[in-house]
């Protein structure tokens, strides 16, 4: 079993739509989790972090469920702009400071 | 304030050779890690560094080494290169070693072997 598993995708969702991508993880020992989002051939960057609570940053709204092991991004009025691949990743794996990914979900938001 | 910078950006090699990538990380950042992402994966692990010492690990080959400077940058060292070596190789830093440190990345260098 992959440590982090995504739904490749590709998500293909009409402008101003909500959409929603979810991510499960192996360790239960992880500590802290992230959404980086990846353009095309350019670096991960960071999204936002997810509390167990709940949080939410203007259009994006993050969510994690330890019982279960599973994080989710929701995405609402989706943008052109969104379009890109988000990575769903865990801290701690294995102990310590080192990040481990997911293969990524590709959006792609369309007029 | 700069972001993580990477050096070079491109980069093409031939199998056998060797490589050094460099990378300097956000002012006040003392950690530095390293990733190997390979086309339609994400980033694969390949060592943090913290105050100059090694911190971590990834499953990688020992042809693979690392090092941090007194000013926190860092270098990413791959000896004999083989083709399965082509790859983006992305830096990333934070504060420090807590796990509820976020990371964040350089541009990467794109690296061929061929």
């Amino acid at each position: 079993r992959k440590e982090v598993e995504q739904d490749p995708g590709p998500f293909n969702v009409p402008e101003g739509a909500t959409v929603a991508f979810n991510c499960t993880y192996s360790n239960s020992a992880s500590q802290s989790f992230f959404w980086y989002r990846q353009d095309c051939r350019k670096e991960p960057k960071l999204l936002m972090s997810v509390y167990s609570s709940g949080n939410e940053d203007g259009r994006f709204t993050a969510q994690l469920n330890r019982a279960s092991q599973y994080i989710s991004l929701l995405i609402r009025d989706s943008k052109l702009s969104d379009s890109a691949t988000y990575l769903c990743v865990v801290n701690g794996e294995g102990g310590g400071n080192k990040l481990t990914f997911g293969t990524g979900t590709q959006l792609k938001v369309e007029l | 304030d700069a972001g993580v910078t990477q050096s070079p950006t491109h980069l093409i090699k031939t199998r056998g050779q060797h490589v050094t990538l460099r990378c300097s990380p956000i002012s006040g950042h003392k950690s530095v890690s390293w990733y190997q992402q390979v086309l339609g994966q994400g980033p694969q692990f390949i060592f943090q560094y913290y105050e100059k010492e090694e911190r971590g690990r990834g499953n990688f080959p020992d042809r693979f080494s690392a090092r941090q400077f007194p000013n926190y940058s860092s270098e990413l060292n791959v000896n004999a290169l083989l083709l399965g070596d082509s790859a983006l190789y992305l830096c990333a830093s934070s504060v420090g070693l807590a796990e509820s440190y976020e990371q964040y990345f350089g541009p990467g260098t794109r690296l061929t072997v061929t």
